[in-house]
């Protein structure tokens, strides 16, 4: 099986510009979480859509940041405009229907660059 | 909020040697998640641990929640140099989310 299939892998930009980061989660899964990693923040949860409805999205750090998820088997997350401290990877994890705090299955994530 | 802290932040051992990290929440956990993330890859869910004072093995891993729900350790007898990677809990409260720890770096000196 596939499993969470995360597009572009890398992502070089300049600031100022447009971001859209894409996620594919694993069919069947209907929880999706995208989160971000740095060194000195480590892994932290940016929003997460149950059943392609946001329920919490008090992890994104700003107006720039943006997600959505128009359907089971795809969501995207927009900084608009970039700025060099968003450099991260980016995460997204999806997790199967069922009791709550199921296990989440990350994809290879986006390293996000920004100049 | 809640928050999960993790220690130590750094672990370098030799080869054979032990190797335990720690995870303490500042609220109830109704249960924790153990990941690991190898060098340049991504978390993968390693065990999730429910009940109060539940211990689980995964070979050479045992893994501990503590009786107040509230700690959680992950222990590593006899390390190979495969088990080099970061070593994260991840806790849940009452909300679905989970919040992870700030991980633990294990170093397998061969």
């Amino acid at each position: 099986d596939a499993g969470v299939i995360q597009s572009p892998r890398h992502e070089v930009t300049e600031m100022g510009q447009e971001v859209t980061l894409r996620c594919k989660p694993i069919s069947g899964h209907n929880s999706l979480f995208w989160y971000r990693q740095t060194m000195m923040r480590g892994l932290e949860l940016l929003i997460y859509f149950n059943n392609n409805v946001p329920i919490d999205d008090s992890g994104m750090p700003e107006d720039r940041f943006s997600a959505k998820m128009p359907n089971a088997s795809f969501s995207t997350l927009k900084i608009q405009p970039s700025e060099p401290r968003d450099s991260a990877v980016y995460f997204c994890a999806s997790s199967p229907p069922g009791a709550f705090n199921q296990k989440l299955f990350f994809g290879s994530g986006t390293q996000l660059s920004v100049l | 909020g809640q928050q999960v802290m993790q220690i130590p932040q750094y672990q370098h051992v030799q080869e054979g040697e032990d190797f335990t990290t720690y995870c303490n929440s500042s609220t109830t956990l109704s249960n924790i998640q153990w990941y690991k993330q190898r060098p340049g890859g991504h978390p993968v869910f390693l065990i999730q641990l429910v009940k109060s004072g539940e211990v689980k093995k995964q070979k050479r891993l045992t893994f501990q929640f503590g009786e107040a729900k509230k700690n959680s350790s992950l222990h590593i007898t006899a390390t190979q140099t495969t088990d080099v990677g970061t070593y994260f809990c991840a806790g849940s409260g009452s909300a679905r989310q989970l919040t992870f720890g700030s991980g633990t770096q294990l170093t397998v000196l061969p």
